[in-house]
């Protein structure tokens, strides 16, 4: 079956520039995960959702860092006035509800110049 | 604060060889402990995913064990291949939430 797809796969934006992130998790997966992975590292928690509710947005880094899922499926994470500290891959997850074994997808590789 | 270190860093044996990765983490309240693999401009696979209440789990040629009291977890892989090239990543969840915390990985290269 279709797994967790992520668009765009690469961006490249400007400092200073808007950008958004899109996430189409696995059907029928309730819960929904955004983590950043910098160059070397591993991932780290952005925030999370179950349906269209944001129950924990306490990674994201700055308030330029913003997450909906308004329709409890589809997700975007958009960053506002992008920084050089913002180039990382973005990954979205998705699980059942009470699993912990979550699922992701490829990833959008974030480079701001 | 949990937290999760991997050792090595990067490893290169020759194809055949079996070897073993370690995971260690800070505090033993996790639900379970899960092993992936990532190749390079690609997401994440889960390769192993191990229950608190679970001391090993066994996947083909891998297995991965955990020790709770001690704070540790390693990946065995055996007969090693070149596909098996990738960074091994390991993560805890913690029992009081849903959030994944995860080592920095094992950059892994298997020379034919």
């Amino acid at each position: 079956g279709a797994g967790v797809s992520q668009s765009p796969r690469y961006k490249v934006a400007k400092r200073g520039q808007d950008v958004a992130l899109r996430c189409d998790p696995i059907s029928g997966h309730v819960s929904l995960f955004w983590y950043q992975q910098a160059l070397g590292q591993g991932p780290e928690f952005l925030t999370y959702f179950q349906n269209e509710a944001q129950l924990d947005k306490s990674g994201l880094p700055s308030d330029r860092f913003f997450a909906e899922r308004p329709e409890g499926s589809v997700s975007t994470l958009k960053i506002q006035r992008t920084q050089q500290e913002d180039s990382a891959v973005y990954l979205c997850a998705s699980s059942l509800a009470n699993s912990y074994e979550q699922y992701f997808g490829p990833g959008t590789r974030l480079t701001v110049t | 604060k949990q937290e999760v270190t991997q050792i090595p860093a990067a490893l290169s044996v020759p194809e055949g060889e079996n070897l073993v990765l370690n995971c260690s983490f800070t505090d033993s309240a996790i639900y379970n402990l899960q092993w992936f693999r990532q190749d390079p401009g690609k997401g994440l696979t889960s390769l192993l995913l191990i229950q608190s209440s679970q001391r090993e789990q066994t996947s083909g040629r891998l297995n991965a064990s955990l020790d709770k009291s001690s704070g540790r977890s390693t990946l065995y892989i055996a007969a090693s291949q070149p596909g098996d090239s990738a960074t091994y990543l390991c993560a805890v969840y913690h029992l009081s939430n849903y959030q994944l915390i995860w080592g920095a990985g094992t950059k892994l290269i298997i020379k034919p």
